[in-house]
């Protein structure tokens, strides 16, 4: 069965700064990756995904993210935070064959000091 | 192009009561999976809908069921609530049958006092 670890429970970071959000999952074949972020309240709004192909993938807000196989990583990265960036984020895991179904990880809840 | 939508966003139950969710998928959308979204418990997956077909299913009692209809709406029924029941629970839509991308809803929050 697969599973995800998101190391971090809280980051705070600066407005302005960068930043990097871990995800390390656990799955015996390629996986299919993805990254949602939720703020308050409401539902999970999808920043990007990874298939296949390139491990470097672009998604919106200014995020990206990078697929390291020999690292079981997906780690997520934005060059520099806006205030609107404060949220929870989480990282989920597909399994082929597994219909539609997502693992999550336990999220990691993002504080932007002014 | 509408999104999700999940209806009723909040919803109090007694303890012993049975409730029912339900959840629009984006049109042309054919699959529907539900979660439950608990503080203690973070994301976990209830049961996935696929063609009317259930074709996956979490760890959860037998209290919790779903079905989906022929325009591809699906419902999610707890029965006998408990005060754990309390959560959001998050219906997403995906347009094929596995591995494409879920779009969420915003959710209904079930409190069960």
């Amino acid at each position: 069965a697969q599973s995800v670890t998101q190391p971090d429970i809280h980051i705070t970071v600066s407005e302005g700064a960068s930043l990097e959000l871990r995800c390390n999952y656990s799955y015996g074949a390629t996986p299919y990756l993805f990254w949602y972020v939720q703020s308050p309240g409401q539902g999970l709004q999808l920043l990007l995904k990874y298939f296949s192909g390139d491990t470097l993938v672009q998604g919106i807000k200014g995020f990206e993210a990078e697929f390291k196989r020999s690292q079981s990583s997906f780690n997520l990265r934005k060059p520099s935070v806006h205030w609107s960036d404060a949220a929870e984020y989480f990282c989920a895991v597909g399994a082929k064959a597994a219909g539609n179904k997502l693992t999550f990880g336990g999220g990691t809840r993002v504080l932007v000091k002014p | 192009k509408a999104g999700v939508t999940q209806t009723p966003r909040y919803l109090i139950k007694t303890r012993g009561q049975q409730v029912t969710l339900s959840c629009s998928p984006i049109s042309g959308h054919r699959s529907v999976s539900w979660y439950q979204q608990t503080p203690g418990q973070g994301l976990q997956f209830l049961f996935e809908y696929f063609s009317e077909t259930q074709r996956n299913k979490g760890n959860f009692p037998g209290r919790f069921s779903g079905r989906q209809f022929s325009n591809s709406r699906s419902e999610m029924n707890v029965s006998t609530l408990e005060l754990g029941d309390s959560a959001l629970y998050l219906c997403a839509s995906s347009l094929l049958q596995q591995n494409t991308e879920a779009f969420f809803g915003q959710g209904t929050r079930l409190t069960v006092v």
